[in-house]
């Protein structure tokens, strides 16, 4: 299985500041034949489902605030929330979706400090 | 626009089943290149992926649950289905069907029902 580890577990960031959160995959998921890393990010607001942010590592889904950035490639990855807002306190998830079963990290949460 | 909505009881005994319908609106669950599947969330803690499957009956279980899991489609009525049987206090969570694309094109899971909480307690 591919273990998802992220870090840190929790952040707490000054309003305007920058974010960065870490995901480390046991195994590669970069698909050699399409040069794309199956690895989606998530934010999880308390009560409500997860969002998806961010896919094959770096691609943001409509709608997503360019202030999110994704990066990384191979078993290395980082979530970048260029200058936070009050709105980005969440929990943050990555997973990887190039082979089942499909795990995600640990989850790290993001505070304002 | 793809919606899902889960329905079921909120509440069993321990070594009941866990019977949850997710009706899809906006979609259908025999377009090909979609998965359809559920995830769950205990109170507090992290994501678990259960099972996904695709209309031509592929299906894919996380193994740790695979010898308890059963998943059913209704494509008349546009709606899927999960049985977890033998259920304990660790089987309490969150329960959300989602969907995903499949093969090169799988992006993540995207959309996500809103969620249900099962308790399992005696």
């Amino acid at each position: 299985d591919f273990v998802m580890t992220q870090s840190p577990d929790s952040l707490a960031v000054s309003l305007g500041e920058r974010a960065t959160i870490n995901c480390k995959s046991s195994q590669s998921v970069l698909y050699n034949s399409n040069n794309k890393n199956y690895l989606a990010w998530y934010q999880q607001k308390p009560g409500q489902p997860p969002k998806l942010l961010i896919y094959w590592a770096s691609t943001r889904e409509s709608g997503v605030p360019d202030r999110f950035s994704g990066s990384g490639s191979g078993t290395e990855f980082t979530l970048t929330i260029s200058s936070l807002q009050a709105e980005d306190v969440a929990v943050y998830y990555c997973q990887q979706n190039y082979g089942t079963p499909y795990t995600f990290g640990q989850g790290t949460k993001l505070e304002i400090k | 626009q793809l919606q899902l909505q889960e329905s079921g009881p909120g509440l069993l005994k321990p070594s009941q089943t866990l019977s949850l319908t997710c009706t899809v609106s906006g979609g259908s669950l025999s377009n090909s290149g979609f998965y359809w599947g559920w995830i769950r969330q205990p109170p507090g803690m992290g994501l678990e992926w259960i099972v996904s499957f695709y209309y031509d009956g592929t299906t894919h279980y996380n193994p740790s649950l695979k010898s308890r899991v059963t998943m059913s489609v209704d494509t008349s009525t546009n709606r899927f289905s999960l049985n977890l049987n033998s259920v304990t206090a660790a089987d309490t969570a969150v329960y959300y069907c989602v969907s995903h694309r499949s093969g090169t094109y799988a992006k993540g899971f995207d959309p996500w029902g809103q969620g249900t909480l099962v308790t399992v307690s005696s």
